[in-house]
């Protein structure tokens, strides 16, 4: 089956240290993405890359990296610069430029303790 | 600056009871309209694209529709099992999606 898996479901992390989380899609898209939902808002945009050693800045990138070496992985560090980290993250793929639906992964609900 | 806003927050219908989700839009060179369901500690699940005004979109009980200024999600006859939150989205002229925080719909038995 084709899809995007998210690991792990659930995480937790110590104050200071840093945290990746894993996105892996077998969907042959070019274009990955990672969202943050918190109770109540939309999601919000981390980052996003459109090809393979390219990546972006979305609207709330402060206190994340990413990295993109294979088209099928997209992982995410949050990293103890990011102020309040608890959240539900969202990554999602999609075919290179287009009008075309994201298709996301199951989360993972990172928390801070 | 781009915006999508809907309404209400939160829906609570009877099973049978039928009504309308909306999602507002400001955005700069719409591309797409985009619909998604997603259930408690899911990821959200495509439902429908709408790509301009007038166009209309079923799918069982839900029809989607498009104006130059908003979206609706019409609910026909709900069952409890529609209960979830709906996504508004839409794709701006770089294509980015820019999301709606949602409405949590709830139908009752």
């Amino acid at each position: 089956d084709g899809g995007i898996t998210q690991s792990p479901k659930y995480l937790f992390r110590k104050e200071g240290q840093n945290v990746t989380l894993s996105c892996e899609q077998n969907l042959n898209h070019d274009a990955m993405y990672w969202y943050r939902q918190d109770p109540g808002q939309g999601l919000r945009l981390i980052y996003y890359s459109q090809i393979v050693n390219d990546f972006q800045k979305g609207d709330i990138a402060e206190g994340y990296s990413v990295s993109r070496e294979k088209k099928e992985s997209f992982p995410l560090t949050v990293t103890s610069a990011q102020k309040n980290p608890t959240a539900f993250y969202l990554c999602a793929s999609s075919p290179p430029r287009g009008v075309t639906e994201a298709f996301f992964g199951q989360g993972t609900r990172l928390t801070v303790v | 600056e781009d915006q999508v806003t809907q309404s209400p927050e939160a829906l609570r219908l009877q099973e049978g009871e039928s009504s309308s989700l909306n999602c507002s839009y400001t955005v700069s060179g719409l591309r797409g309209l985009f619909w998604y369901r997603q259930d408690p500690g899911k990821g959200p699940e495509f439902l429908f694209t709408l790509y301009s005004a007038g166009e209309e979109k079923e799918k069982e009980r839900l029809k989607a529709t498009l104006t130059k200024k908003e979206s609706f999600l019409h609910i026909t006859a709900p069952k409890p099992e529609d209960s979830a939150t709906y996504l508004c989205a839409a794709m701006d002229s770089s294509y980015k999606l820019i999301f709606g925080s949602g409405t949590r719909l709830l139908v009752r038995p």
